[in-house]
């Protein structure tokens, strides 16, 4: 089955520090969604991005889905921006999402 | 307009035991889905339906039983909870068309002793 990993697994920010969170996956997909995960556990969307490129105030995202991979920006961090982040990729001819690892992160005041 | 509501939101019980969690959806959604999460995971997919009265597996489905008797309903039932499905679980709900952008419900903290 397909496989979705993400990188780094583990992120320390200084608040104010940009960084780019990654997503690989080892099949075709039809569709990419990006979640926040916040300390009380709830699941925030941050996009649905198939492919291209979206902004949403200090994040952004751009999926390449003939290479594999999507990216999440976060620009100017902020304490509130830590958690897990997750991507997850539907799969073509289904109805079903495989999410990925995830990405810990932690910013730091 | 509540979006995905899980009920409830916490439970203990004991091995052996059954119960039923409850997702409900007013987005008039036609795809909804039951996920698990285990400390320091992902999600894993437990089953989904797409459409009232169609259930199908998921990744993880052994031990649960699902029905989507209305629309805006899906139930997850556990006959006989084990220690191994002590976990967070999860409902989403989305619609076909234009995009599958999943919503998510608040999660159910479920632990079997």
């Amino acid at each position: 089955g397909i496989q979705v990993e993400q990188s780094p697994p583990d992120l320390i920010l200084q608040e104010g520090a940009n960084s780019t969170l990654r997503c690989n996956f080892s099949d075709s997909v039809n569709n990419l969604q990006w979640f926040h995960q916040n300390p009380w556990g709830q699941l925030i969307n941050l996009f649905y991005i198939p492919s291209g490129t979206k902004q949403n105030g200090r994040l952004s995202a751009t999926t390449v889905a003939t290479e594999r991979y999507s990216l999440l920006y976060i620009s100017s961090s902020q304490t509130t921006d830590s958690g897990v982040y997750f991507c997850a990729v539907g799969l073509p001819g289904t109805y079903k999402y495989i999410f990925g690892t995830g990405t810990r992160l932690k910013v730091l005041a | 307009n509540a979006g995905v509501t899980q009920t409830p939101k916490f439970r203990v019980l004991k091995t052996g035991q059954s119960m039923t969690l409850l997702c409900a959806q007013d987005m008039n959604h036609e795809y909804m889905y039951w996920y698990r999460q285990d400390p320091g995971m992902g999600l894993r997919l437990i089953h989904y339906s797409v459409g009232e009265g169609t259930t199908a597996k998921g990744e993880v489905p052994d031990g649960y039983n699902v029905s989507r008797l209305k629309k805006q309903n899906f139930l997850l039932g556990l006959e006989s909870a084990a220690p191994s499905q002590t976990s967070v679980y999860f409902c989403a709900s989305t619609n076909p068309g234009q995009d599958y952008e999943q919503y998510f419900g608040p999660g159910t903290r479920l632990t079997v002793t």
